[in-house]
């Protein structure tokens, strides 16, 4: 079946690594996008992918990266740069074929110690 | 600035209650209107994706209406289970789709036995 894989599901930080989270989708989708997800704040989006190669900011980039080498791949990188990494993120893809009705991850809790 | 809004933000019933859920936007240019469930800890399970060109939308159980003028969108429940317990939200898209779903906070409902 397909669908969106994220990895880890846990992931622990200590102060000043970088990380990084997996996204892998085998739906053929054009579009994926990385959201944050907090207590009480609801989904802000962090990134998002229209195209292999090519990305746009988005809420609330400030100390994230990501890459878009393949269509399949759209991983995150939380840097050290980010203050406040502990989180819920949740990844998603879309297709103008499906009116762009999203599909989600699992998610990948992240927690600094 | 793009806002979504749920109201209540949580909500009991027993079960067997027909319930509904209420989801206001902002922004009229609205290309789609979505609705998603989340269970504790999961990621975003999608219901209903109603157009812009559309009125509602049904799956089973569930149904969802839009209302353009009024910037407003309820998702109705027949015949509430304990099974369905869980956090359901909504979100718009605008400009073509592809760019990002702007997310409510949610309505946490339980249907208590």
């Amino acid at each position: 079946d397909g669908g969106i894989t994220q990895s880890p599901k846990y992931l622990f930080r200590k102060e000043g690594q970088n990380v990084t989270l997996s996204c892998e989708q085998n739906l053929n989708h054009d579009a994926m996008y990385w959201y944050r997800q907090d207590p009480g704040q609801g989904l802000r989006l962090i990134y998002y992918s229209q195209i292999v190669n090519d990305f746009q900011k988005g809420d609330i980039a400030e100390g994230y990266s990501v890459s878009r080498e393949k269509k399949e791949s759209f991983p995150l990188t939380v840097t050290s740069a980010q203050k406040n990494p502990t989180a819920f993120y949740l990844c998603a893809s879309s297709t103008r074929d499906r009116n762009y009705g999203y599909t989600f991850g699992s998610g990948t809790r992240l927690t600094v110690v | 600035k793009q806002e979504v809004t749920q109201i209540p933000a949580a909500l009991s019933v027993p079960e067997g209650e027909n319930l509904v859920l209420n989801c206001s936007f902002t922004d009229s240019a609205i290309y789609n209107l979505q609705w998603f469930r989340q269970d504790p800890g999961k990621g975003l399970t999608s219901l209903l994706l109603i157009q812009s060109s559309q009125r509602e939308q049904t799956s089973g159980r569930l149904n969802a209406s839009l209302d353009k003028s009024s910037g407003r969108s309820t998702l109705y429940i027949a015949a509430s289970q304990p099974g369905d317990s869980a956090t359901y939200l909504c979100a718009e898209s605008t400009q073509g789709g592809s760019e990002k779903l702007v997310f409510g906070k949610g309505t946490k409902l339980t249907v208590n036995p």
